[in-house]
């Protein structure tokens, strides 16, 4: 198994453009989840998922958007990208709701 | 919601030493508590988590104890070796929430282990 895989690895973006951070894992888990980690900070939840078709908000989603639309992928959509949203991104999933969360390797964003 | 404060933000040991880092959280119907560590450029990996019925738990020379009253957790590592220099998470599962999930993080602590 590959476990969480994320692309891009790196990637640096203008003010305004827009971009999807990709996340598949092939655990066959249901509970999808993208955070957000700044400097000397803990993780912060974007949005999660309990399943394909469904998503919803966690703490910081403001300028973020998600799609689940298979059990697979839980792609990450910033649009209209900002300084703010410089930040190193972590997708995970977890096969239970109280089980271990398997995190991806991450994607650093820049937005300059 | 749930909030989670975790210290300290740094900790530096003796190779050999033991390491505490203490978490404290807001929301009394949490009832998962896992510990996370990342090493430099990679993801956070589970070392080892607690749920609300158990006050103490061992893996090794790792311990998480549990105290519900007073809504905080600790993470000890004893005989620290280099390899476990890395930032530490503490994270309490969003309680009332449903089927969810949701983990809030504390801010992390930077365990250095000098050899």
């Amino acid at each position: 198994n590959a476990g969480v895989t994320q692309t891009p690895k790196f990637r640096i973006l203008k003010i305004g453009q827009s971009m999807t951070l990709q996340c598949a894992q092939d655990m066959n888990h249901n509970y999808m989840y993208w955070y957000r980690q700044d400097p000397g900070m803990g993780l912060k939840l974007i949005y999660y998922s309990v399943g394909a078709g469904i998503t919803d908000k966690g703490e910081v989603p403001n300028g973020y958007n998600v799609s689940r639309s298979t059990t697979e992928d839980f792609p990450l959509r910033l649009e209209l990208a900002a300084p703010s949203q410089t930040s190193v991104y972590f997708c995970a999933s977890s096969y239970s709701v109280r089980g271990e969360q398997y995190f991806g390797p991450g994607t650093r964003l820049t937005v300059t | 919601g749930e909030n989670v404060e975790q210290h300290p933000s740094t900790l530096s040991v003796q190779e050999g030493d033991s390491a505490v880092i203490k978490c404290t959280y807001s929301d009394s119907a949490s009832n998962y508590f896992p510990w996370y560590k990342q090493e430099l450029g990679k993801g956070p990996q589970l070392i080892i988590d607690i749920r609300s019925n158990v006050g103490e738990k061992k893996d090794q020379r790792i311990a998480v104890t549990l105290n519900k009253t007073a809504k905080h957790f600790s993470l000890h590592i004893t005989e620290t070796q280099p390899e476990d220099s890395a930032v530490y998470f503490c994270a309490a599962a969003e309680g009332g929430s449903g089927n969810t999930g949701k983990l809030i993080f504390g801010q992390g602590t930077t365990l250095q282990v000098k050899p």
